[in-house]
């Protein structure tokens, strides 16, 4: 059984940084692409970042590109977002998510990330 | 990018009535057109992908069809378990987009 689960949300001030992580468990982690996604309070879902099984490559949506950095280290089965110069538009639940063909076939619980003074 | 629009934005509807949900694209997405159901406070399930595979475990009342920029969700007899949220996504080109959702609800 395919289990992903997030850690690392909570509340931040702007203009904070804080780090997400998911761990994977129930699959050859490093063959699978990964993706985080995310949604803000009573909004739809937003794809954010994706990264390759190899880690080699990254993708990234124009509204935290050059804020935000996914990363993987497949030898702990971990998928990471380091969010850095975070905005109240940033505030959303954060969930990690395999992805098969560009498909996000498996979620995790998700973590909340509120941005606020 | 590839801009997705769903219709209707929310849908209220009986147990045993036919529901279909319309997503269009702003481009051609090719085949890479996924639906996922969420219910409230929980993570979104896949349901279809590749326009018309249902996903492992979904009940068959679910299908979908589709092809090029428009695309549609139908449930053919609905079930207290699928009143819920429906996105639409595509997968043909980065950034990946999704639907604005569709809401089913009790009549």
């Amino acid at each position: 059984e395919v289990q992903l689960v997030e850690s690392g949300g909570g509340l931040v001030q702007p203009g904070g940084s804080l780090r997400l992580s998911c761990a994977v468990s129930g699959i050859t982690f490093n063959i699978y692409d990964m993706s985080w996604v995310r949604q803000a309070p009573g909004k739809g879902l937003e794809w954010v970042s994706s990264i390759s099984g190899s880690g080699d490559g990254t993708y990234y949506a124009d509204s935290v590109r050059g804020r935000f950095a996914i990363s993987r280290d497949n030898s702990k089965k971990t998928l990471h977002l380091q969010m850095n110069s975070l905005r109240a538009e940033d505030t959303a639940v954060y969930y990690c998510a395999k992805v098969v063909a560009d498909t996000f076939d498996d979620w995790g619980q998700g973590a909340l990330v509120t941005v606020s003074s | 990018d590839i801009q997705m629009t769903q219709s209707p934005s929310s849908v209220s509807a009986s147990i045993g009535d036919r529901v279909t949900i319309t997503c269009r694209a702003s481009q051609v997405v090719g085949s890479w057109l996924a639906w996922y159901q969420q219910k409230p406070g929980k993570a979104p399930e896949l349901l279809i992908y590749g326009t018309s595979t249902l996903q492992s475990g979904v009940p068959s009342r679910f299908s979908a069809s589709g092809s090029g920029t428009d695309f549609t969700l139908t449930i053919s007899s609905l079930q207290p378990e699928d009143f819920a949220t429906y996105y639409c996504q595509q997968g043909n080109s980065f950034p990946l987009t999704f639907g604005g959702g569709t809401k089913v609800e009790i009549k």
